[in-house]
């Protein structure tokens, strides 16, 4: 099975600050890594497909990159509606798998 | 606008097969590239995805849950429909599904239903 490992598992952050978030695969991927944000209560949203590409909508503080078995999703100045848990997923494989979450508290 | 709906029981005993619905609009399975997936998350856990159909009756399921799901579409009503046996309280949890092309990813969702696997 291929396995999405997620780090860190939680953070605490302010309002403005950088935060990036790092998804590792067992096996390699290629490109084929998407980022989604979930907010409690609520399905999750696209963030980030194929890695780096960001979904329309979405604000340019977000970005992603990697490739292979190493990626990283980074939020350049953290807004208070970025609160959020946010997990990777993959889709290479004819199975798809998502990593464990991140959630991104206030400090 | 592309939208999706989940449908199904609430309350299902363990032993049963859930079967759920997902109703779409915006889009069609006589799209080339068009897919629907199968997510669920148990309360306060991860996301796990459980199955994905393609326009062209393309199937792929988790490994882990591949024995008890079975997923197949009807493109005239516009909709996927996801089957479980053997339901286990493990198997509680929101269920969504969402819409894919090619990619995988998933940039439309349903709202999510929530399943209780409960004698």
């Amino acid at each position: 099975d291929i396995q999405m490992t997620q780090s860190p598992s939680s953070l605490s952050a302010s309002v403005g600050d950088r935060v990036t978030i790092t998804c590792r695969a067992s096996q390699i991927i290629n490109s084929y890594l998407n980022w989604y944000q979930q907010k409690p209560g609520k399905a999750p949203n696209l963030l980030i497909y194929a890695a780096s590409s960001l979904q329309s909508g979405v604000p340019s503080r977000f970005s992603g990159r990697g490739s292979g078995t190493d990626f990283t999703l980074t939020i350049s100045s953290l807004q208070p509606e970025d609160f959020a848990t946010y997990y990777c997923q993959q889709t290479y494989y004819v199975y798809q798998t998502f990593g464990q979450g991140t959630k991104v508290e206030i400090k | 606008q592309i939208t999706l709906k989940e449908s199904g029981p609430t309350l299902v005993k363990p032993t049963q097969t859930l079967t759920l619905t997902c109703t779409f609009s915006g889009f069609s399975f006589s799209t080339s590239g068009v897919g629907v997936g199968w997510i669920r998350q148990p309360p306060g856990k991860a996301l796990e995805w459980l199955a994905l159909i393609y326009w062209d009756n393309d199937k792929r399921y988790s490994p882990s849950l591949k024995s008890r799901l079975t997923i197949t579409k009807d493109t005239a009503k516009n909709q996927v429909i996801l089957t479980m046996t053997s339901v286990d309280p493990v198997d509680t949890g929101t269920y969504y599904c969402a819409h894919t092309q090619r990619s995988g990813s998933y940039s439309s969702w349903g709202q999510g239903t929530l399943v209780t696997v409960s004698s």
